[in-house]
């Protein structure tokens, strides 16, 4: 089993709509967890951390933690075209000195 | 501030060549990191580093060297290049582990 996993996609999401991004994790010791963003060609950018379970909202985005049944999810409201792009959601155990990446949810959001 | 720099951006090595893969940061982070990234995959650590001086494994260091000699740089090393290593190398720093920063990559192809 992987450690983190993801639905690789592609996700393709009318624009307007809401799109779930979902993350499974296999260590329950994970303490800290964030999704990054990466366009195509670029480099992953961190859009969202979460560490407590529950829901963290920060605009259009929202993230939200299970830690008894070891998921994370992003949801993406009012979904636009800009935001089309591969989404990697990251874990980190406590006193780890590192993250340990899912492999990618590819999203596509239709005009 | 510049950020995270890397050096070159795109690179073609013929098998049996050795190269070294430049990676500055002006944030004055600790925590380096070196990720590879093959196409349609999520990032597979290579080497970290805590601070100067200290480095280690991560999950897939065969076929890489690293040193960090300095807060500031951190570069990879690829000796006797093979085709399993072409793909797309990413530089982070953090001043923590959760919150990376990365480089804009360099893509490496080995022929």
């Amino acid at each position: 089993q992987k450690e983190v996993e993801q639905n690789s996609g592609p996700l393709s999401v009318p624009e307007g709509a809401i799109a779930s991004l979902n993350c499974t994790y296999s260590d329950r010791v994970s303490q800290s967890f964030f999704w990054y963003r990466q366009y195509s060609g670029k480099s992953p950018e961190l859009i969202m951390s979460i560490y407590s379970n529950g829901d963290k909202e920060d605009g259009r985005f929202t993230a939200q933690l299970n830690k008894a049944s070891q998921y994370v999810s992003l949801l993406i409201r009012d979904s636009q075209p800009s935001d089309s792009a591969t989404y990697l959601c990251a874990v980190n155990r406590q006193g780890a000195q590192k993250l340990v990446f899912g492999q990618g949810t590819r999203l596509t959001i239709n005009p | 501030n510049a950020g995270v720099t890397q050096t070159p951006k795109f690179r073609i090595l013929k098998i049996g060549q050795s190269m070294t893969l430049q990676c500055t940061q002006d944030m004055n982070h600790n925590y380096m990191y070196w990720y590879r990234q093959d196409p349609g995959m999520g990032l597979k650590l290579i080497y970290y580093s805590v601070g100067a001086g200290i480095t280690d494994k991560g999950e897939v260091p065969n076929g890489y060297n690293v040193s960090r000699s300095t807060t500031e740089d951190f570069p990879l090393r690829l000796e006797l290049a093979a085709p399993s290593q072409t793909s797309v190398y990413f530089c982070a720093s953090s001043p923590n582990p959760d919150t990376q920063y990365f480089g804009p990559g360099t893509r490496l192809t080995v022929l």
